[in-house]
């Protein structure tokens, strides 16, 4: 399947520290690309996104950095909280495709106090 | 403003069954995806739906269907089931057009 990945890789950070979360996408012709959290029982939630004409985006307390040459993306979660402990999901989609959003592997964030 | 609502919460079927899952979209979309997402993996898309017919679909056999109605909510239907059809099923609305999806809180099915 197009997300693939039985165990998803854990970033353990303690309170305070700056978390990155990294994200390889699969597709060359993607424009569009999403980070999603999941906590345990939830649906995923909109964090950030952004376009390919850009290479940074910033958000409250989060930035997005999109370098396309290797087809990479990492978001940054500045002054990590307890609260920011969930299942971080990177996705991409196309520009003619809006409905479609393909989701990375997807990385488990734990946060310690 | 409620968001996106899905019914029921949990569902536990037998193999061979068939089994309808309920979403309303958040107010305002008019677009409604399903996406399924087994355990420890990211959700992957289902189909899309707007204007009550289906846009697009993913990679998932005829025995996944669906329906939209004139209030913009819909329903997956999934005949057959079989055990790797446990799965938390996601609905997602969005105004048509717009990249940005909202979720649901997912139906947790179990196929037994």
């Amino acid at each position: 399947g197009e997300s693939v990945g039985l165990h998803l890789p854990t970033l353990s950070v303690q309170e305070g520290d700056n978390s990155i979360i990294n994200c390889a996408y699969s597709n060359s012709a993607s424009d569009y690309f999403i980070w999603y959290k999941q906590e345990s029982g939830k649906g995923p939630q909109f964090i950030i996104d952004i376009r390919s004409n850009m290479d940074k985006r910033q958000g409250q307390r989060v930035t997005v950095l999109l370098n396309k040459t290797v087809k990479h993306l990492s978001l940054q979660i500045a002054a990590t909280q307890p609260g920011d402990s969930a299942v971080y999901f990177c996705a991409e989609t196309l520009h003619s495709n809006t409905g479609k959003l393909i989701f990375g592997q997807g990385t488990t964030l734990q946060v310690k106090p | 403003d409620a968001g996106v609502t899905q019914s029921p919460t949990h569902l536990i079927k037998t193999r061979g069954q068939q089994v309808t899952l309920r979403c309303s979209p958040k107010s305002g979309h008019d677009t409604v995806s399903w996406y399924q997402q087994a355990l420890g993996q990211g959700p992957q898309f289902i189909f899309q739906y707007y204007e009550e017919e289906e846009r697009q679909r993913g990679n998932f056999p005829d025995r996944f269907s669906g329906h939209q109605f004139p209030n913009y909510s819909s329903e997956l239907n999934v005949n057959a089931l079989l055990l790797g059809d446990s799965a938390l099923y996601l609905c997602a609305s969005s105004p048509q057009g717009s990249y940005e999806q909202y979720f649901g809180p997912g139906t947790r099915l179990t196929v037994t």
